[in-house]
């Protein structure tokens, strides 16, 4: 099973409105971050939430971890054309290892 | 201050040939990080370097698969002989510290690798 899932798969939204995006997971995390890729390109770096934080904001960005429910919410507010691209989750574990394990992505789009 | 290359952007072998991916990481990152992405299906862990060592090789799925890194700078990945199985997009990361806990990891563009 994979550790992180995020739903919906796939969002359509209107210039100008809120979008908002969640991630569940199974095990322990050290911190929770969020990427987001445009067509054929690399992954971005948006914004990281570690454990023992519950909010986070950055810009247009607000990140909520509930470590309790093992979920995570990407809220992109007054959201942009250019806001068009997959949104990934990442888990990093507690423990030895250093590696995020990613969702599948959600896709959003924003239609002018 | 530039950030990770990988080369080529594309590939396309035909079934038992060899390629060879190579990661340039932004410098001084002494953590690099290899990911696949199989069409449709997550993006997930082959292995992680810290410096020139192996710290974490538990995602490479066999002994087709060869990751180096000689002198902590570069990374390459081969893969010989390549399977169909083996298509996807193969990304590079690399980070300050592990666990991306400043500043999470910066992915390079990746590379399309298309076995016929």
């Amino acid at each position: 099973s994979q550790q992180g899932e995020e739903d919906p798969q796939a969002l359509s939204i209107q210039e100008g409105e809120n979008a908002t995006m969640n991630c569940s997971y199974k095990t322990s995390i050290n911190n929770l971050q969020w990427y987001r890729q445009n067509s054929g390109r690399g992954l971005v770096h948006l914004i990281l939430i570690r454990s023992n934080e519950r909010e986070k904001h950055s810009g247009r960005l607000r990140v909520t971890l509930d470590t309790s429910k093992k979920s995570s919410s990407l809220l992109i507010t007054a959201s942009r054309a250019a806001d068009t691209a997959s949104y990934f989750c990442a888990t990093a574990h507690t423990g030895a290892n250093s590696k995020l394990t990613f969702g599948k992505g959600i896709t959003l789009s924003v239609r002018p | 201050e530039a950030g990770v290359t990988q080369f080529p952007s594309h590939s396309v072998i035909e079934k038992g040939q060899t390629v060879t991916l190579r990661c340039d990481p932004i410098s001084g990152h002494d953590n690099l990080y290899w990911y696949r992405r199989v069409m449709g299906k997550e993006i997930k862990f082959l292995l992680h370097f810290v410096k020139e060592s192996k710290q974490d090789e538990s995602g490479m799925p066999n002994n087709r698969f060869l990751a180096e890194r000689t002198g902590g700078t570069y990374s390459t990945l081969k893969v010989q002989p390549a399977e169909l199985e083996d298509s996807g997009v193969y990304f590079c990361a690399s980070s300050q510290r592990p666990k991306g806990d400043r500043g999470g990891y910066t992915f390079g563009s990746g590379t399309r690798l298309t076995v016929v």
